[in-house]
């Protein structure tokens, strides 16, 4: 299956800063990029779909000016958690697909702590 | 009602036990069908993807999809230890590029 990496893997940050995760396609050029967040044992929650070069589309309740997501090629996209919160702190995982078939593949996943 | 409905287990059976994880969903429009599996702390990894109604098998895998009755299922054959995680089904269709997840079946294999 197709590879999608995501750095950090792991991040701790103090209140008030701003963290920048990114997601790149390895092998494969992703036309879409999701970004989810997890928290402990429960599903998915999907943030937003973002196409290349276009702006990114926020699920109901997902604030886009705190979650800022930028697909500026079609094989990386990042999120920037501005003036993260406790709160804030979660699993978040992002996916990508070409626009050829429906299946998408998901990065490792990045777990950020806020303190 | 969500839209995908998953028991979210525990599941618990012995080592070379043929296990079966279900969904239902009441949108007809969906067409794509996947099974991925999740260890904890890490991303999900596909292992099965469907197209409409039918079977699809890979290796110990075999999903099915029945379209009429809004039902998926994912057999495991010979389960492994290594198998246990959580497993989601997921779907799309109907012009939603996004996935819709069922809550995911927590899987424990005993040795």
């Amino acid at each position: 299956g197709a590879v999608v990496s995501q750095h950090p893997s792991r991040v701790i940050c103090k209140s008030g800063t701003s963290v920048k995760i990114e997601c790149r396609s390895l092998d494969f050029q992703a036309t879409t990029m999701f970004w989810y967040r997890q928290f402990p044992k429960q599903s998915l929650m999907l943030m937003a779909t973002s196409n290349e070069g276009s702006k990114a589309t926020y699920e109901q309740g997902v604030e886009k000016d705190k979650f800022l997501i930028n697909h500026a090629s079609l094989t990386l996209s990042t999120l920037t958690v501005t003036s993260a919160h406790p709160e804030d702190s979660s699993f978040y995982i992002c996916s990508a697909r070409d626009s050829s078939t429906p299946e998408q593949y998901f990065g490792p996943g990045t777990r950020l702590t806020v303190t | 009602q969500k839209e995908v409905e998953q028991d979210p287990g525990p599941l618990s059976v012995p080592e070379g036990a043929i296990v079966s994880l279900n969904c239902t969903y009441s949108n007809s429009a969906f067409q794509y069908f996947m099974w991925y599996r999740q260890y904890s702390r890490k991303g999900p990894e596909l292992l099965m993807y469907t197209y409409s109604s039918g079977n699809k098998e890979d290796g110990r895998f075999t999903a099915q999809v029945d379209k009429s009755s809004k039902y998926i299922s994912l057999f495991i054959r010979d389960s492994q230890p290594s198998d246990s995680a959580t497993y989601l089904c997921a779907m799309s269709g109907g012009g939603r590029r996004a996935l819709t997840f069922g809550s995911g079946t927590r899987l424990q294999v005993q040795p």
